[in-house]
């Protein structure tokens, strides 16, 4: 199985800081990893797939790079809205695997 | 606009069985590719195995193998996650979602069925 592994488990930021979120894959993935932002109470959200490209209606602070088995997720400019938990993806293989994920909370 | 709804919330004894369904609508339902994703309390999110329905046979994580069962029914257009010999480690939420674009990404997702298994 491809192992995702996410960092930092949990994130503490301000309103209108910038923050990176990375995964790292333990093989090649070519750029099939996906991120989404769960919160409380509710499904997942599909915020960015295939490594950079950005959902309709998602905000363009959301930004994603990467190839190969690193990859991060930025947001720059936090609203309010965003704090939550965002999860990576990687949709290159079965099983399909998650990170572990990133609870982004109000500093 | 593809829409998916699951079926309620269930209490089910430890052995037995239950089958939560996925009701989908907003495009051709048989090539479209269902997963099944598992949500402990507090937990992370676990593929548990997904189906193509037009092209056969469900794929399941090996972790879940045995204990699950992921099927369609066109006539209807819904997907079923099955789970049999329920313990209380299977108390979690389950999550039907599909693939709607590149990539393999889960473009959409169910509300969720929350299954909790208790004496």
């Amino acid at each position: 199985d491809i192992q995702m592994t996410q960092s930092p488990p949990s994130l503490s930021a301000s309103v209108g800081d910038t923050v990176t979120i990375t995964c790292r894959a333990s093989q090649s993935i070519s750029s099939y990893v996906n991120w989404y932002q769960q919160k409380p109470g509710k499904a997942p959200k599909l915020l960015i797939s295939g490594t950079s490209g950005l959902q309709s209606g998602v905000p363009s602070t959301f930004s994603g790079s990467g190839s190969g088995t690193d990859f991060t997720l930025t947001i720059t400019s936090l609203q309010p809205e965003d704090f939550a938990t965002y999860f990576c993806q990687q949709s290159y293989g079965t099983p399909i695997t998650f990170g572990q994920g990133t609870r982004l909370e109000i500093k | 606009q593809v829409h998916l709804l699951q079926s309620g919330p269930e209490l089910k004894r430890p052995g037995s069985s239950v089958r939560v369904s996925c009701k989908f609508s907003g495009g051709t339902f048989n090539t479209f590719a269902f997963s099944w994703v598992r949500q402990a309390p507090g937990q992370g999110l676990e593929w548990m195995g997904g189906i193509i329905p037009i092209l056969g046979p469900a794929n399941y994580a090996q972790k879940f193998q045995g204990g699950v069962t992921i099927t369609t029914d066109e006539s209807t257009n819904t997907a079923y996650l099955e789970l049999s010999n329920l313990k209380s480690e299977d108390t979690a939420m389950y999550y039907c979602a599909v693939v709607d674009g590149g990539y393999g990404a889960e473009d959409h997702w169910g509300q969720g069925t929350l299954v909790t298994v208790s004496s």
